[in-house]
């Protein structure tokens, strides 16, 4: 019940595509859905996140959708860059808890020029 | 403003040894947390420290420990190292006094054990 599922394991996108990557959870305590972006070599960043009162929160080229009675949530990266190359997770976590993050198994998303 | 640091970047150790991390939290955080992310696969949550007291736990042995100083910072211990135990080793921190959900991320501390 403390899992959060993620898809696709990788993805290859085009220079200028939409990059879309999806979660899903089943604790229905969670109340904060952070993603993260991480690089080879460095610790993952917060990139945007969103609570499940929101269905959808958009800062500049990413936007995530939140479905709560299907719970789940999506990252959508519009006029994906080379630069966005990484890995990304989603993750979830309780207000009770935010120090403790459940993390999907992450996507690696390759942009190619 | 320097964010989480962690030391050493790297570390190689052979099986039963023991090892010590150390993190740096981010200026004006009072909360760290530790994660162990192994090769592919998402960071897992080993505990928090808070006001010098381990606050939460995730499902690790006893064999993780850790300590937070006044300063906040923090060391993660790991005794009677396992093969399973390399891995990259986070440091996380945030602001709890104030009340931010925002979670800060070092760069972490490569373990190999052989």
């Amino acid at each position: 019940q403390q899992q959060v599922k993620q898809s696709p394991q990788s993805l290859i996108v085009q220079k200028g595509g939409i990059s879309i990557i999806n979660c899903a959870y089943e604790n229905t305590a969670f109340d904060y859905f952070p993603w993260y972006q991480q690089f080879p070599g460095k610790g993952p960043a917060l990139l945007i996140a969103i609570r499940p009162d929101v269905s959808e929160k958009k800062e500049g080229r990413f936007t995530i959708s939140f479905n709560k009675s299907a719970k789940q949530f999506s990252l959508h990266i519009m006029d994906s860059q080379p630069g966005d190359s990484a890995t990304y997770f989603c993750a979830a976590s309780v207000e009770t808890s935010y120090d403790k993050v459940i993390f999907g198994p992450g996507t690696s998303l390759s942009v190619i020029p | 403003d320097a964010g989480v640091t962690q030391s050493p970047t790297h570390l190689i150790k052979t099986r039963g040894q023991q090892v010590t991390l150390r993190c740096s939290p981010k200026s004006g955080h009072d909360t760290v947390s530790w994660y162990q992310q192994a090769l592919g696969q998402g960071p897992q949550f080993i505990f928090q420290y808070y006001e010098e007291e381990e606050r939460q736990r995730g499902n690790f042995p006893d064999r993780f420990s850790g300590h937070q100083f006044p300063n906040y910072s923090s060391e993660l211990n790991v005794n009677a190292l396992l093969l399973g135990d390399s891995a990259l080793y986070l440091c996380a921190s945030r602001s709890l006094w104030g009340a931010d959900e925002k979670l800060f991320f070092g760069s972490g501390t490569q373990l190999s054990v052989l």
